[in-house]
């Protein structure tokens, strides 16, 4: 099994523009997560899901917009990139409560 | 609000020694706990989960444990080795099965040789 697998692994914005951090499991799990990580932060949670066709903000999800048509797909969306936004994005995920798994890691930078 | 405290932020230990990694949270109306490593540039990897109603949870050199009523969780390394250097992150789960995940900002173990 590959797990949670995101693309790209590194890229680099302009601000203003907008691009899409896809990620896939194929754990046939419920819930998916997109989490961003800075330095000194923690983990912060931009958005979840529950199962397809549903999706639910997490702790800071302004400047995102997130979809789940499948189980196995949750893209994260950026539309209108701006520096506060560069970060790690890691998308995760796991049955109802149970153990979490991550993927690599996205990493973006906003110029 | 639940917080997630992870002190210290940083540790320097020789090669062998046994180690405590620790984790507080303020809301003891936890689902479950969980262990995680995160080696520099990658994700997170799960180390261990453990439930509300366990005290601890054991894998090979790594033992867990869990004081609800406390709201502590240590991370017991047995002679740690190099290898053993990353950032450990614990992350607790409330409000139930559903409840999200709030991350504590991690130990970074450094073990030398």
């Amino acid at each position: 099994n590959a797990g949670v697998t995101q693309t790209p692994k590194f890229r680099i914005l302009k601000i203003g523009q907008s691009m899409t951090l896809q990620c896939t499991q194929d754990m046939n799990h419920n819930y998916m997560y997109w989490y961003r990580q800075d330095p000194g932060m923690g983990l912060k949670l931009i958005y979840y899901s529950v199962g397809a066709g549903i999706t639910d903000k997490g702790e800071v999800p302004n400047g995102y917009n997130v979809s789940r048509s499948t189980t196995e797909d949750f893209p994260l969306r950026l539309e209108l990139a701006a520096p506060s936004q560069t970060s790690v994005y890691f998308c995760a995920s796991n049955w109802l409560g149970g153990e979490l798994f991550f993927g690599e890691g996205s990493r973006l930078t906003v110029l | 609000k639940q917080e997630v405290t992870q002190i210290p932020a940083a540790l320097s230990v020789p090669e062998g020694e046994n180690l405590v990694l620790n984790c507080s949270f303020t809301d003891s109306a936890i689902y479950n706990l969980q262990w995680f490593r995160q080696d520099p540039g990658k994700g997170l990897t799960s180390l261990l989960l453990i439930q509300s109603s366990q005290r601890e949870q054991t894998s090979g050199r790594l033992n867990a444990s869990l004081d609800k009523s406390s709201g502590r969780s240590t991370l017991y390394i047995a002679a740690s080795q190099p290898g053993d250097s990353a950032t450990y992150l614990c992350a607790v789960r409330g409000g139930g099965s559903q409840g999200n995940l709030i991350f504590g900002k991690g130990t970074k173990l450094s073990v030398k040789p």
